[in-house]
């Protein structure tokens, strides 16, 4: 079945180290985004993809970083600079059409103690 | 720059009655809209979507129509269920340039008893 994958679906850590957040899709599509959401907030941007080896930052990317070495792969870590991390982070991809409909996986929740 | 604004929750409705979550939108060029439904704790999947002006998406009996002359795009359903208890977001993207990201709404709650 062609869909994204997370995870793990639950994620703690101590505060003060950086966790890494993975997002697979094998929908041969060409962009992956990630955001976060906050009770209340809605989804806000951090880092998106268009094509491999390039990436962009999204409203909220301090404290983030990201990588995409391949095109299934965009995986995201949270650093120790981001001030308040605890979220549920979810990733999403596109084919790279005019419609940009976004398909996303389940999401990570991230707690940090 | 471009902005969507849905009616905050949370909606509590009873089962069988009318369903109306407001939707504006704010957009430079030409925008493609969507609904998406989040269950709990699951990601975000695509409900219904509108690419063009008087365009109706539709999915699971929930209705929305690209307006416009208003900017809006309000969901609609005749007769809520239990099983559509969920968060429900508005979004916007710009057709071109392609992969641009969604533009989302805050969300709305609903929650249907029976």
């Amino acid at each position: 079945d062609g869909g994204i994958t997370q995870s793990p679906k639950y994620l703690f850590r101590k505060e003060g180290q950086n966790v890494t957040l993975s997002c697979e899709q094998n929908l041969n599509h060409d962009a992956m985004y990630w955001y976060r959401q906050d009770p209340g907030q809605g989804l806000r941007l951090i880092y998106y993809s268009q094509i491999v080896n390039d990436f962009q930052k999204g409203d909220i990317a301090e404290g983030y970083s990201v990588s995409r070495e391949k095109k299934e792969s965009f995986p995201l870590t949270v650093t120790s600079a981001q001030k308040n991390p605890t979220a549920f982070y979810l990733c999403a991809s596109s084919l790279g059409t005019a419609l940009n409909e976004q398909f996303f996986g389940p999401g990570t929740r991230l707690t940090v103690l | 720059g471009n902005s969507v604004t849905q009616m905050e929750g949370p909606v509590t409705l009873s089962e069988e009655a009318f369903l109306t979550i407001n939707c504006t939108y704010t957009a430079t060029g030409y925008p493609s809209l969507f609904w998406y439904v989040q269950y709990p704790g699951e990601g975000l999947q695509l409900l219904l979507k509108a690419t063009k002006a008087d365009d109706k998406g539709s999915n699971k009996g929930f209705e929305a129509t690209y307006r416009k002359e208003t900017t809006s795009f309000h969901l609609e359903k005749g007769s809520v269920q239990v099983s559509d208890s969920a968060v429900y977001f508005c979004a916007l993207t710009i057709a071109l340039p392609s992969n641009t990201p969604l533009v989302f709404g805050k969300g709305t709650r609903l929650s249907v008893i029976a």
